[in-house]
């Protein structure tokens, strides 16, 4: 099994639809959690922090359960430029490194 | 430029040629990663510094690769004897380790092309 692990997708959404991804992870990466976001043939950029209250920023809202180990990321009112890949990011005990999910690919269109 | 700087950004070798890359952190991050990532997939953990001290290695590394940070500062990261599924961008990051946050930088990626 994968230390973390997302669908691949791809989701196609309308713009300003609100899309959800989730994400599983094992328990060698489950100390910080965080989405990073890529463009294509680009390096991935924070998206955000994931913590276990959940977080909100701006139109993007990260939770995360413990109890069942999930992650989940939810974008509301989706714009074109949020087309991109959205990476679940564990990291090890001690966080001395990320652990990527396989990245879900997303297409917002007009 | 601040940013983690990567060169060369795109490499074209042979099979069996050796290939090195280069990785300039962010100054003062005394944490350097390399990570590898192939089409489709999320970028995977090679190996990471602090500072000159090579911490962990990934078994995804083979004896092929060899990675150094000499100084601490800028790393290296040497392919020897090339083979078609080396083929992959090769991405270096950096970050503080007294960033609570973790926050890791990653540089824009060398590419390279097994041919």
């Amino acid at each position: 099994r994968k230390e973390v692990e997302q669908d691949p997708g791809p989701f196609n959404v309308p713009e300003g639809a609100t899309v959800a991804f989730n994400c599983t992870y094992s328990n060698s990466a489950s100390q910080s959690f965080f989405w990073y976001r890529q463009d294509c043939r680009k390096e991935p950029k924070l998206l955000m922090s994931v913590y276990s209250s959940g977080n909100e920023d701006g139109r993007f809202t990260a939770q995360l359960n413990r109890a069942s180990q999930y992650i989940s990321l939810l974008i509301r009112d989706s714009k074109l430029s949020d087309s991109a890949t959205y990476l679940c990011v564990g990291t090890n005990q001690g966080a001395q490194k990320l652990v990527f999910g396989q990245g879900t690919r997303l297409t917002i269109n007009p | 430029d601040t940013g983690v700087s990567q060169n060369p950004r795109h490499k074209i070798t042979k099979r069996g040629q050796n290939v090195t890359f280069r990785c300039d952190p962010i100054s003062e991050h005394n944490r350097l990663y390399w990570y590898r990532q192939t089409l489709g997939q999320g970028p995977e953990f090679l190996t990471y510094f602090q500072n000159e001290a090579q911490l962990e290695k990934s078994r995804l590394l083979s004896d092929r690769f060899s990675a150094e940070r000499p100084k601490g500062s800028f790393s290296t990261l040497e392919i020897q004897r090339t083979e078609q599924g080396d083929s992959a961008m090769y991405l270096c990051a950096s970050s503080a380790n007294w960033d609570s946050g973790n926050t890791i930088y990653f540089g824009e990626g060398s590419w390279l092309t097994v041919v």
